[in-house]
């Protein structure tokens, strides 16, 4: 089993619609958890840290459940610039990052 | 504030030659990574370096990868001999001690032909 798991997508969804994607990682003992973007060919950058009781970010809110181990992404009104691939990213109890393989999110006018 | 430098952006070779990436994090930025990022999967981890000590390196293929921080602040990547399955993004990312938030490079793209 791989220690971050994401659904690959894509999620095609039009201008204005909210979409909401999940991640599942697999050590209980995990610390801290994050989503990062990536545009097509470009760096991941770090979209939001996800803190225990749920945090938004404008349009974008992230939720972590300890108890089924995930976290999830939801991005209302989205927009033509919200296409990229959303990283889930882990920081296991033993400090170490693992990254998902990427949700692509794509917003069609 | 200058991002995480690398170069070069883009190297074609073939299967058993050798490259080498460089990267020069953040000023100030103790933590420096390097990533290998395969089209359609996220990026994992090859090595990690505090300051010029190696914290991690479970995953580098030692017998065909070495990287260095000999001073602690920019760092060298080298492939030698290169195989096909190489072909990827390496990243190099760095962070400050007291915050979680990595900052990635552009990237070089290897082709290994």
């Amino acid at each position: 089993r791989k220690e971050v798991e994401q659904d690959p997508g894509p999620f095609n969804v039009p201008e204005g619609a909210t979409v909401a994607f999940n991640c599942t990682y697999s050590n209980s003992a995990s610390q801290s958890f994050f989503w990062y973007r990536q545009d097509c060919r470009k760096e991941p950058k770090l979209l939001m840290s996800v803190y225990s009781s749920g945090n938004e970010d404008g349009r974008f809110t992230a939720q972590l459940n300890r108890a089924s181990q995930y976290i999830s992404l939801l991005i209302r009104d989205s927009k033509l610039s919200d296409s990229a691939t959303y990283l889930c990213v882990v920081k296991r109890n033993d400090y170490k990052l693992s990254f998902g393989a990427g949700t692509t999110v794509t917003v069609r006018a | 504030e200058a991002g995480v430098a690398q170069s070069p952006r883009y190297k074609i070779i073939e299967k058993r030659q050798s490259v080498a990436f460089w990267c020069n994090p953040i000023s100030g930025h103790a933590t420096l990574y390097w990533y290998q990022q395969i089209l359609g999967q996220g990026p994992k981890l090859l090595i990690q370096f505090q300051n010029n000590g190696v914290v991690d390196d479970s995953q580098l293929p030692k017998d065909r990868f070495s990287a260095e921080r000999l001073k602690g602040v920019d760092s060298t990547l080298k492939i030698q001999p290169a195989k096909l399955e190489d072909s990827a993004v390496y990243l190099c990312a760095s962070r400050t001690g007291g915050n979680e938030k990595l900052f990635f490079g552009s990237g070089t793209q290897l082709s290994v032909l």
